[in-house]
């Protein structure tokens, strides 16, 4: 059972948009910023998403995040068969004295 | 070029113990906070734990499920994280990764801007 929940998977056709939801608490996405990772099949994760909204170098802009409150949302626009991965949203948790790492059950896309 | 390479990884018996290293290059290593992440067989990410740069103490976190049977550590000098993993069970087995983290600007939180390839720990009799 993971700390913030994602729906376990979505699908769209190529060229349309995605979105992915992350919903979490008052003690993790609610006070702190969201991180999100694409892990292509058989590959490592990767960062897509880092504060909130913010794109790593190398990241195109069909990539876009947002939070509201304790929840998060991934965009994905112009969708590409390379696109089919697992998403993951992160973020860090501060219920206990120290922070600690927390990540969403992954979402996985389908490009139909 | 950032290069996190995980190595360490194989079969162990329940109850045993199993030391990883992740070897960094391309950047100040001691300038960065070091996560363990891991991911059983067909399942989702689960921080592991972590260990701080030593501008911020270099002092250590973990998750519940492993605190008190692993522990992290880091050489500065030799740009390596460890995971000392003892008391392993079988749902211990997982592809493990570890990660550069980077401080979220006047928090206490982090992200993984750079992952690793993993190696797997296998948990059975």
């Amino acid at each position: 059972q993971s700390v913030l929940t994602q729906p376990p998977s979505v699908s769209a056709a190529p060229g349309q948009k995605v979105t992915i939801s992350c919903s979490g608490s008052s003690s993790n996405i609610g006070n702190n910023y969201v991180s999100w990772y694409q892990q292509l099949p058989g590959t490592a994760p990767k960062l897509l998403i880092y504060e909130n909204n913010k794109r790593p170098s190398g990241i195109p802009d069909r990539f876009s995040g947002s939070k509201s409150g304790t929840s998060a949302t991934l965009g994905i626009t112009g969708l590409q068969t390379g696109d089919e991965a697992d998403y993951y949203c992160g973020t860090w948790d501060s219920s206990l004295s120290a922070g600690l790492g927390v990540f969403g059950g992954g979402t996985k896309l389908t490009v139909l | 070029e950032v290069q996190l390479v995980e190595s360490g990884g194989g079969l162990v018996q329940p109850g045993r113990s199993l030391r990883l290293s992740c070897t960094a290059s391309g950047f100040t290593f001691g300038d960065y906070a070091m996560s363990w992440v891991r991911q059983a067989p067909g399942k989702g990410l689960e921080w592991v734990g972590f260990i701080r740069s030593k501008a911020y103490g270099g002092t250590t976190e973990y998750a519940a499920s492993v605190k008190g049977r692993f522990t992290i550590s880091r050489d500065d000098s030799k740009s390596i994280a460890y995971l000392q993993m003892n008391s392993l069970k079988t749902e211990d087995t997982a592809v493990y990764y570890c990660t550069r983290d980077v401080a979220v600007a006047g928090t206490e939180a982090y992200y993984f801007d750079y992952w690793g390839q993993g190696t797997l720990v296998t948990v059975s009799s």
